[in-house]
């Protein structure tokens, strides 16, 4: 079946550093939606893409849809221990709602 | 305004046994979808209910079964439960056709089987 997949599973930042995850499908996907999760906690969306390269900014965070829209990241600017978590896409399509594998973000102050 | 609320927050069963997982939508919101998240890994669809009928189910067997109310809350029932079966089942909600906006999801039931 259709997977989305993510990458990197895990990446350790300095505090300041940035932080880019990528989300890859060998389909075409009709949306892409971004979700955090803290440790212990539940998802909580983000932002949803739809359209052919698009990008959406919301302060330090930057999301972008592929031209060919197979494929999405997640860029954070200057990262901070808030940001830690696990960061994964979904795909919202019909008959089905498939997740990436996720990107697990460790912030060290 | 009550965001999504699933019971019980944990939960332990011996194999074999028959589980239900209950989950109040959040205010304004008609369609509910569970998930199945194991320890380290992404949500895996389960089943999506809307206007009191399954209207999408994910790749999972029919020992997994839910139920939408009229007050549009839901239930998962597991039976014969397995070891495999124990994780974290995620209860989301969202307002019919209006994906933009993403879905709300409740805490979770942990759920372990023994």
């Amino acid at each position: 079946g259709q997977q989305v997949m993510q990458i990197p599973q895990y990446q350790h930042v300095q505090e300041g550093e940035d932080f880019t995850t990528y989300c890859n499908s060998s389909t075409t996907l009709s949306n892409i939606q971004w979700y955090k999760q803290r440790p212990g906690g539940h998802p909580v969306f983000l932002i949803q893409l739809v359209k052919s390269g698009e990008v959406k900014k919301q302060k330090r965070l930057t999301f972008q849809f592929g031209e060919a829209k197979k494929n999405s990241s997640l860029h954070i600017t200057a990262t901070q221990t808030t940001d830690v978590g696990t960061y994964f896409c979904l795909h919202s399509g019909t008959y089905k709602y498939i997740f990436g594998t996720g990107t697990r973000l460790k912030v060290l102050a | 305004d009550a965001g999504v609320t699933q019971s019980p927050t944990h939960l332990i069963k011996t194999r074999g046994q028959q589980v239900t997982l209950r989950c109040s939508p959040k205010s304004g919101h008609d369609t509910v979808s569970w998930y199945q998240q194991a320890l380290g890994q992404g949500p895996q669809f389960i089943f999506q209910y809307y206007e009191e009928e399954e209207r999408q189910r994910g790749n999972f067997p029919d020992r997994f079964s839910g139920h939408q109310f009229p007050n549009y809350s839901s239930e998962l029932n597991v039976n014969a439960l397995l070891l495999g079966d124990s994780a974290l089942y995620l209860c989301a909600s969202s307002p019919a056709g209006q994906d933009a906006y993403g879905y709300t999801f409740g805490s979770g039931t942990r759920l372990t089987v023994v």
